[in-house]
């Protein structure tokens, strides 16, 4: 089974500033398969990146996905104040695995 | 634009049966083009998937929920539904279902809702 780890667990940043985020899978895993997800306080999770880098539907440029192998990278290039929020990388294999996910906070 | 709604009891009893409804609107659950998913989310913590299904019946479950969950999809109302049996407090979550796409990532989720499983 392959295990996502995501660092930091925490991230606090100042809006404006760059925010990378790191996803680790436990064994190389196919990239067309990764994703990310944004969830905000009591809402549902929103698709940001599939396959590693592709942006989804009415995603800001802003945010951007990239990596292979094991390690994955989630940027987003100028926080806006509507960003700040818990963001998981998720992959697919046999079964769907999420990592635990890291949280932008404000500074 | 695809839109999709759980509905289902809030609270279960310990050893009970947790049944969740999704339906579907702005899109076919018959489409051969998606599979459609049930994720949970405990109170605090991350993301855990369930299970999804194919249109034609074809399901495939998280191996540590296997043994008591069940998916099953109903074309003629546009809906799939779920089913988790002998229930502890452990099951306690938001329940989301979702819309899995070709590269297999969910890009369509319903709002949640929360179960409580309590006497």
């Amino acid at each position: 089974e392959i295990v996502l780890t995501q660092s930091p667990g925490t991230l606090s940043l100042s809006p404006g500033e760059r925010a990378t985020l790191s996803c680790r899978a436990s064994q190389s895993v196919i990239s067309r398969y990764v994703a990310w997800y944004q969830q905000k306080p009591s809402q549902a999770p929103r698709l940001l990146i599939y396959g590693a880098s592709s942006r989804a539907t009415g995603i800001p440029d802003r945010f951007s996905g990239s990596g292979s192998g094991t390690d994955f990278t989630l940027t987003i290039s100028r926080l806006e104040p509507e960003d700040f929020a818990v963001y998981y990388c998720q992959h697919y294999a046999t079964s769907f695995t999420f990592g635990p996910g890291t949280k932008v906070e404000i500074k | 634009q695809v839109q999709l709604q759980e509905s289902g009891p809030g609270l279960v009893k310990p050893s009970g049966t947790l049944s969740l409804t999704c339906t579907v609107s702005g899109d076919s659950v018959s489409s051969d083009s998606y599979y459609w998913t049930w994720i949970r989310q405990s109170p605090g913590k991350g993301l855990e998937w369930i299970g999804y299904i194919y249109f034609s019946g074809s399901t495939n479950y998280n191996p540590s929920l296997e043994s008591r969950v069940t998916i099953s999809v109903d074309t003629s109302k546009n809906q799939f539904s779920l089913n988790l049996s002998s229930v502890t407090a452990a099951d306690t979550a938001v329940y989301y279902c979702a819309r899995v796409s070709r590269y297999y990532d969910l890009d369509s989720w319903g709002q949640g809702t929360l179960v409580t499983v309590s006497s």
